[in-house]
């Protein structure tokens, strides 16, 4: 699974959009991009992922250049319960594959009043 | 509401002896998977089991052993082999086709002393 460069920390305005970004130059073809965030002492939550195209959710939108090596995941109205670690993890999907995402430094987003 | 129930959040023990987190899900998930989280890492995975019975080795299964008799549990046994078993311990399943989200629980903080 390819790896990933994520800044460590990001300050941000309460309701204001949040911009996170990842690096994942060595990203190969079939290799998804997945968004996880973990709040202090609890199991990380699922966000988004996508594969070339950009997606959204009710959480979150998830941006990928063309050249996939690199995304942005976008909180558009950040709240105090966005402070968190968010994880991007790359990894390729094959049927019954087991669960082996790599979870990196990720980045500690805070988001202040 | 279905979730991933693992207890206790706190976990105290001797060196030496064994222990054992439990993790049930209510989800009708096929896989499950266990985590060990040290502090300002990332996630490691420790073993996975996507079909009842059948259990495979992540990356540092040294130390730790499992059972999946059911298909709603799947508890984690940290024996005293295990060099450095304090840690935060986070259980996880998903339908156990690769592209699905994992479903986290709150995890058990083990400290062994």
């Amino acid at each position: 699974d390819a790896k990933t460069t994520q800044p460590p920390s990001m300050d941000c305005a309460e309701g204001r959009a949040a911009n996170l970004p990842c690096n994942h130059s060595t990203i190969s073809g079939n290799e998804y991009v997945y968004w996880y965030r973990q709040i202090h002492s609890q199991g990380p939550q699922y966000i988004i992922h996508g594969l070339k195209n950009n997606e959204t959710n009710e959480m979150a939108s998830l941006i990928i250049t063309e050249d996939r090596k690199s995304s942005t995941l976008i909180l558009p109205h950040a709240t105090l319960r966005d402070t968190a670690v968010y994880y991007c993890i790359v990894r390729v999907v094959y049927y019954n594959q087991g669960g082996k995402l790599i979870f990196g430094q990720g980045t500690e987003l805070s988001v202040k009043p | 509401d279905g979730g991933i129930t693992q207890s206790p959040k706190y976990l105290f023990r001797k060196e030496g002896q064994n222990v054992t987190l439990s993790c049930e899900q209510n989800l009708n998930h096929d896989a499950m998977y266990w985590y060990r989280q040290d502090p300002g890492q990332g996630l490691r995975l420790i073993y996975y089991s996507q079909i009842v019975n059948d259990f495979q080795k992540g990356d540092i299964a040294e130390g730790y052993s499992v059972s999946r008799e059911k298909k709603e549990s799947f508890p984690l046994t940290v024996t005293s082999a295990q060099k450095n078993p304090t840690a935060f311990y986070l259980c996880a399943s998903n339908t156990g086709t690769g592209r699905r989200a994992l479903h986290f629980g709150n995890g058990t903080r083990l400290t062994v002393t």
